[in-house]
């Protein structure tokens, strides 16, 4: 079994400013983890992913993410929003028995807003 | 490369009409998943192909969804006698599944308007 909890629905900063946006989640097997972005009226691009290798993961835009086993936490941080930035981000978990299928389960989304 | 794509991008039809949507996979790519997004929500799975089989098909919402895969690439969705609650954007999304690639990609989706 697998859930993902994003613990912000929405959160708003100035541009500029740190991005945090937080996931935690579950499973029963080692995940994989995934950060994906929705612009309006887009479908959703892939951001970062982890696969059990480097726990600080990089990705597309200056955003990164921090697997924390301990704390089953997957937030996703950057160091200056960006107006562009604004967005729906959704935090996926991922994992399967050895041999199963990888069928993600998707959190219910944060929405970031960025003020001038 | 080609990614994900999706055919028609809007449909609008009237309640009780059947509609048929197209999902064509990244080349390769065994897996293939159907979701749907209502306004301001977050993303309902729908039902997971690996090849041309569906070992899950749990959330389909009702007997009125159906979903095939072919040839191990392009899928079809269908509902049959739309209701005004069908109305949403459908996704769809491919992956390898293998050698550590198990990442999503995306369809644009089809908005699905039920008059």
């Amino acid at each position: 079994a697998q859930s993902v909890t994003q613990l912000d629905s929405h959160v708003s900063v100035s541009e500029g400013t740190p991005v945090l946006l937080r996931c935690n989640y579950s499973s029963s097997y080692s995940p994989s983890l995934f950060w994906y972005v929705q612009h309006p009226n887009k479908g959703l691009q892939l951001l970062l992913k982890y696969t059990s290798a480097a726990t600080l993961v990089k990705g597309i835009n200056g955003f990164e993410a921090e697997f924390k086993k301990s704390e089953t936490s997957f937030h996703l941080t950057k160091p200056s929003a960006h107006m562009s930035d604004a967005a729906e981000y959704f935090c996926v978990v991922s994992s399967s028995p050895s041999g199963g299928s990888y069928i993600p389960t998707f959190g219910r989304g944060t929405s970031l807003i960025v003020h001038p | 490369g080609a990614g994900v794509s999706q055919s028609p991008s809007n449909k609008v039809t009237e309640k009780g009409k059947d509609v048929e949507l197209r999902c064509d996979p990244i080349s390769g790519h065994t897996a293939l998943y159907w979701y749907r997004q209502s306004l301001g929500q977050g993303l309902e799975f729908l039902i997971y192909f690996q090849g041309n089989s569906a070992p899950d098909k749990s959330g389909l919402p009702s007997d009125r969804f159906s979903a095939e895969r072919t040839g191990g690439s392009v899928s079809t969705l269908t509902i049959q006698r739309t209701q005004q609650e069908d109305s949403a954007v459908y996704l769809c999304a491919s992956s390898y599944q293998g050698q550590g690639r198990y990442e999503q990609y995306f369809g644009p989706g089809t908005r699905l308007t039920v008059t």
